[in-house]
């Protein structure tokens, strides 16, 4: 089942914070997220597994809330660079090969 | 280091015609193998994956196929395209193993227009 991902679209001035928010009604191992520019391939931002491992860029700030099934990707003083849409990505259930990806939030910096 | 390429980069197709997007990867054995579609403004969705040399599971019944002919190469077919077939082809790798705990490195895509 598709994680939901909120806000939707948000956008921000340079400096700006912003949280970006998944969740799940399946019991997860792991989440994943990825940021997309327009026309390019998703690119990978971080994996927040069970248990409090995180793999992932250090400038990216994540939680992963297992009671919940919820994950929040944290950008702080945000840059131009920054924009782009983000996809949070769910695996649940051992032996699961599956990435089951958001619909995506669509992040805009401005000057 | 790891690559990964995808060709055509941009295809358009008329209806009722055959598809064959090819991927493959470098710098790498055995991979997972991976085929997704995005459609305009929408998320990811998962196609196909691949865990080794003849091995394809189909998360989506539809009238697309894929084959892993060698360990790096995946290809994504079809005898006759729809309409509903346009969209963002990716292709992607993960390293042999837990996909919960890998990351999944994507190609630059095939952007398919069936007219």
């Amino acid at each position: 089942q598709q994680p939901v991902q909120s806000p939707q679209a948000v956008i921000l001035r340079e400096g700006e914070d912003a949280v970006i928010n998944c969740s799940s009604s399946k019991a997860l191992y792991s989440v994943h997220w990825y940021r997309q520019k327009h026309g390019e391939a998703p690119v990978f931002l971080m994996i927040l597994l069970k248990g409090g491992e995180q793999k992932g860029h250090e400038k990216i700030s994540a939680s992963f809330n297992e009671k919940k099934q919820q994950s929040s990707l944290y950008l702080t003083a945000s840059q131009l660079s920054y924009s782009g849409t983000y996809f949070c990505g769910t695996v649940s259930g051992a032996g699961s090969y599956q990435l089951t990806f958001g619909k995506g939030t669509k992040l805009s910096v401005i000057p | 280091s790891q690559t990964i390429h995808q060709w055509p980069a941009t295809l358009v197709q008329p209806v009722g015609s055959p598809l064959s997007l090819e991927c493959t990867v470098e710098g790498t054995s055995n991979p997972n193998l991976y085929w997704y579609r995005q459609a305009a403004g929408r998320g990811l969705q998962l196609l196909f994956y691949s865990v080794g040399i003849g091995q394809i599971s189909s998360e989506v019944p539809q009238n697309l196929s894929a084959s892993r002919p060698q360990d790096r190469q995946f290809i994504l077919s079809s005898k006759k395209l729809l309409l509903s077939d346009s969209g963002f082809y990716l292709c992607a790798w993960s390293p042999q193993g837990d996909v919960r705990r890998n990351e999944q490195f994507f190609g630059p895509g095939t952007r398919l227009t069936v007219l």
